[in-house]
């Protein structure tokens, strides 16, 4: 099993650009999750799938933030403009939906807008 | 919502002693309590949980303790290596089920000294 698979693991744009963030979860896991880890606010979650269906968006800062999940294997984090409050690591987890146990996180992005 | 805290945000222990993080949750009906370590550059990793059935639970050098009635929940790790350095964090689920979201707490960064 190769795990959570996030890319790119780095990323530096100009401000006012597109990024575009890349998350595949394990194979078999129904459950996704976008994350933001920043020092002063820690871990915050963006949003989450169930079945590739958008349960959650609460944690979207602002409509500059868009997410899909058009496949049970690949879900996108876009950030059109990106700003440089935007700089964090960006986490994706999966999970099955029948799982008892915690989230399995993939690497990260960390993204840089300057 | 869940709110959970946690104590402390920065630990140092001699090698081979016991290091202890502590852990607030708000909401009573939360059932479900992960332990995450991160290390360097990695993404968070599962590494002990427990269920508001369970007042203990022991894995090696780990063990988590449940106080449901003070809703809290402690991270005890016994004789300390090196390898033990990284950020722990904690985090409360309602649900029994993978597809819920885990609120995490802002995590504790602890240091082994040799």
């Amino acid at each position: 099993d190769a795990g959570v698979i996030q890319s790119p693991r780095h990323e530096v744009t100009e401000m006012g650009q597109e990024v575009t963030l890349r998350c595949k979860p394990i194979s078999g896991h129904n459950s996704l999750f976008w994350y933001r880890q920043t020092m002063m606010r820690g871990l915050e979650l963006l949003i989450y799938f169930n079945n590739n269906v958008p349960i959650d968006d609460s944690g979207m800062p602002e409509d500059r933030f868009s997410a899909k999940m058009p496949n049970a294997s690949f879900s996108t984090l876009k950030i059109q403009p990106s700003e440089p409050r935007d700089s964090a690591v960006y986490f994706c987890a999966s999970s099955r939906i029948r799982d008892g146990h915690g989230y399995t996180f993939g690497s990260g992005t960390r993204l840089t807008v300057v | 919502g869940e709110n959970v805290e946690q104590h402390p945000s920065t630990l140092s222990v001699q090698e081979g002693d016991s290091a202890v993080i502590k852990c607030t949750y708000s909401d009573s009906a939360s059932n479900y309590f992960p332990w995450y370590k991160q290390e360097l550059g990695k993404g968070p990793q599962l590494i002990i949980d427990i269920r508001s059935n369970v007042g203990e639970k022991k894995d090696q050098r780990i063990a988590v303790t449940l106080n449901k009635t003070a809703k809290h929940f402690s991270l005890h790790i016994t004789e300390t290596q090196p390898e033990d350095s990284a950020v722990y964090f904690c985090a409360a689920r309602l649900s029994n089920f993978g597809n819920e979201k885990l609120t995490f707490g802002t995590g504790t960064r602890l240091t082994i000294i040799p």
